[in-house]
């Protein structure tokens, strides 16, 4: 596709569940990331893929979180067992395979809601 | 760790007039720098960056921002600021050696008067 698409836009749960959120990166790019952007915390990262190395989760606020990037394209954030702290637009950003220097371009995010 | 701080939550100004959004950074290298805008609902989209070289940036939409180092400053400017640039304002700075995941500073909020 032409951009970084992201799918539910929204999405509402209920305390407890768990939530699966997609990212489509534009094709070709090696790198993905998620962010998270809250109400109380601003825009912060969550966790890093490049390639087929190991991601970095360093950004990960809980085990409650994880995410996977299968095929070296679509990646999948799973939230376990939601709280109403997890409500927020979750963004994702893929980057090219220049390098670092790249620019990174995000999709239009989930809107998580925890009730 | 790398820090960035936007001094300004919320900015007015007139149709027509300038702009200027301010941007400081903490980090013990030199920094990729980048401002992105957010507009209600949507992502976010580059306006410019900054890795080397010219200290004074050209984006779109008519924006340019200037690199200090002496003051560890980033601020975005626009000479003439139109209604459509009514949005949310985020300044980052890439981390060089990981994956240059982004650091963003809180934002700022800027509204047009007509």
């Amino acid at each position: 596709g032409a951009g970084v698409s992201q799918s539910p836009s929204n999405k509402v749960t209920e305390k407890g569940k768990d939530v699966e959120l997609r990212c489509d990166p534009i094709s070709g790019h090696t790198a993905l990331y998620w962010y998270r952007q809250s109400l109380g915390q601003g825009l912060e990262f969550l966790i890093y893929f490049q390639g087929n190395s190991a991601p970095d989760k360093s950004g990960l606020p809980s085990d409650r979180f994880s995410a996977e990037r299968t095929g070296g394209s679509v990646s999948t954030l799973t939230i376990q067992r939601t709280q109403q702290e997890d409500s927020a637009v979750y963004l994702c950003a893929s980057r090219g395979k220049r390098g670092r220097t790249d620019t990174q371009y995000f999709g239009p995010g989930t809107r998580l809601t925890v009730l | 760790a790398q820090s960035v701080t936007q001094p300004d939550i919320h900015i007015t100004v007139s149709e027509g007039a300038s702009l200027e959004l301010r941007c400081n950074y903490s980090y013990g290298a030199t920094p990729y720098l980048f401002w992105y805008v957010q507009s209600p609902g949507q992502g976010l989209q580059l306006l410019l960056k900054y890795f080397s070289g010219d200290t004074l940036v050209q984006g779109i939409k008519g924006f340019e921002a200037e690199f200090k180092r002496s003051q560890s400053s980033f601020n975005l400017r626009k000479p003439s600021v139109h209604w459509s640039d009514a949005a949310e304002y985020f300044c980052a700075v890439g981390v060089y050696n990981a994956g240059n995941m982004l650091t963003f500073g809180g934002g700022t909020r800027l509204m047009v008067k007509p």
